[in-house]
């Protein structure tokens, strides 16, 4: 049973570009959260999503990101006109209904 | 006030030492309490979920005093391999929520 893949590993953007990253939960999980993680810093909560729905955005940033979780397909953390600001490891999480969250690798974005 | 706190560290231990970490959390609602490890540059990845009761997996033992909103983590006959920033996590309702974070303590574990 695969993990939580999530691609690309490091993306690499000039600012005003737009980045995607993709996270492919593991199989039979169908929650998935998005956490972001600066340099120096914890992991910060963003999203919470099930198939098509947001459940929670609350630690969204208000412009620029916006993520999906398809009804079929990875879900995708989008991130229009990146800033320097935007440089972090960007971690996915999977679980079951309820039960332990598992970690993606992390896509590490840097934006020059 | 950080809803997760945590002294940073590092810890520098001998190898074979006993070492303690513990955090404090800010929301007396919270649910859940767990422990990940996280090595450098790698995902985190839990090591234990805390009860009020207390538990103990091995040579770690965690435990959680709802009272004091403290959570402890204690590792036993520490190996080298336990060298890693171990991070506090609550999940503030329980069940699928996202969770929060505390920066993490740094444990350096020496020969």
């Amino acid at each position: 049973n695969a993990g939580v893949m999530q691609n690309p590993r490091h993306l690499v953007r000039r600012r005003g570009q737009e980045a995607r990253l993709r996270c492919s939960p593991m199989k039979g999980h169908s929650h998935v959260y998005w956490y972001r993680q600066l340099p120096e810093e914890g992991l910060k909560f963003m999203v919470y999503l099930q198939k098509e729905n947001i459940i929670d955005e609350s630690g969204m940033p208000k412009e620029r990101f916006s993520a999906e979780f398809p009804k079929e397909g990875p879900s995708i953390l989008r991130i229009q006109q990146v800033v320097r600001g935007d440089s972090a490891a960007y971690f996915c999480a999977s679980s079951p209904a309820v039960g332990e969250q598992f970690f993606g690798p992390g896509t590490r974005l840097t934006v020059l | 006030r950080k809803e997760v706190e945590q002294d940073p560290g590092p810890f520098n231990v001998p190898e074979g030492a006993t070492v303690a970490f513990n955090c404090t959390y800010s929301n007396s609602a919270s649910q859940s309490f767990f422990w990940y490890r996280q090595d450098c540059r790698k995902e985190p990845k839990l090591l234990m979920s805390v009860y009020s009761s207390g538990n103990e997996d091995g040579r770690f033992t965690a435990q959680l005093n709802r009272a004091s909103q403290y959570i402890s983590l204690l590792i036993r006959d520490s190996k080298l391999s336990d060298s890693a920033t171990y991070l506090c996590v609550v999940n503030k309702r329980g069940g699928a929520d996202g969770l929060t974070f505390g920066k993490g303590t740094h444990l350096i574990i020496q020969p």
